[in-house]
């Protein structure tokens, strides 16, 4: 099976501009969480998403967004970006969201905001 | 208090050596334990997975789950200078995950 894919891998913006982000999950997996990390915070979780609804929302603020697709592909938008938000975001799926559930990592986007 | 707290490190360990990682949690109704390796610049990769007390091998890795003390433990026998990376200790509470910051392995020859 292929792994979690994510694009673009890689982002340069400028403070002020939005930017979307893309996840695949691994094929069958129906829930995607996405997840900030940076040197100074770890990995921080931001929302996870199941059956194209949002069921758990980590503490950032609203220009800060996702949703799911029926093909359980996943978007996240950060609107007016700021220095701070740059940082590896990453992706992770699993069959649900059940506790014996793994979840799998992509290799992450790397934001830059200047 | 940080719900997943694990020692920054650097966790310096000679070649050949056993490293042991050490984790705590909080939440006492979490169900499920992973120990994740993130090499720098990469994402993180599962390791091992662990839901009931007591010690579970894989290969050269071994993890510990002790729920009434709230700590889950990785061991990494025969350390190789491929080790070195930043291992992540995640709990799975009712499905939400939670992350410890990490404790960075030094293995040197």
């Amino acid at each position: 099976k292929a792994g979690v894919t994510q694009t673009p891998r890689y982002l340069i913006k400028t403070r002020g501009q939005q930017v979307t982000l893309s996840c695949s999950p691994i094929s069958g997996h129906r829930s995607v969480s996405w997840y900030q990390q940076t040197p100074g915070q770890g990995l921080q979780f931001l929302f996870e998403y199941f059956s194209e609804t949002q069921r758990n929302k980590g503490n950032f603020p609203g220009r800060f967004s996702g949703r799911q697709f029926s093909n359980s592909r996943s978007e996240m938008n950060v609107s007016t970006l700021e220095l701070g938000d740059s940082a590896l975001y990453l992706c992770a799926s699993s069959l649900e969201f059940r506790p014996e559930d793994t979840q799998y990592f992509g290799p992450g986007t790397r934001l830059t905001v200047l | 208090q940080k719900e997943v707290e694990q020692n920054s490190g650097p966790l310096s360990v000679p070649e050949g050596a056993i490293a042991s990682l050490n984790c705590t949690y909080s939440d006492r109704v979490s169900q499920s334990f992973f120990w994740y390796r993130q090499y720098s610049g990469k994402s993180p990769e599962l390791i091992m997975s662990i839901y009931s007390n007591g010690d579970k091998e894989d290969g050269r890795f071994t993890a510990q789950l002790n729920k009434a003390s709230q700590y889950v433990s990785l061991l990494i026998r025969d350390s190789q200078p491929s080790d070195s990376a930043t291992y992540l200790c995640a709990v799975n509470s009712w499905g939400k995950f939670q992350f410890g910051a990490g404790t960075q392995v030094v293995v040197t020859p």
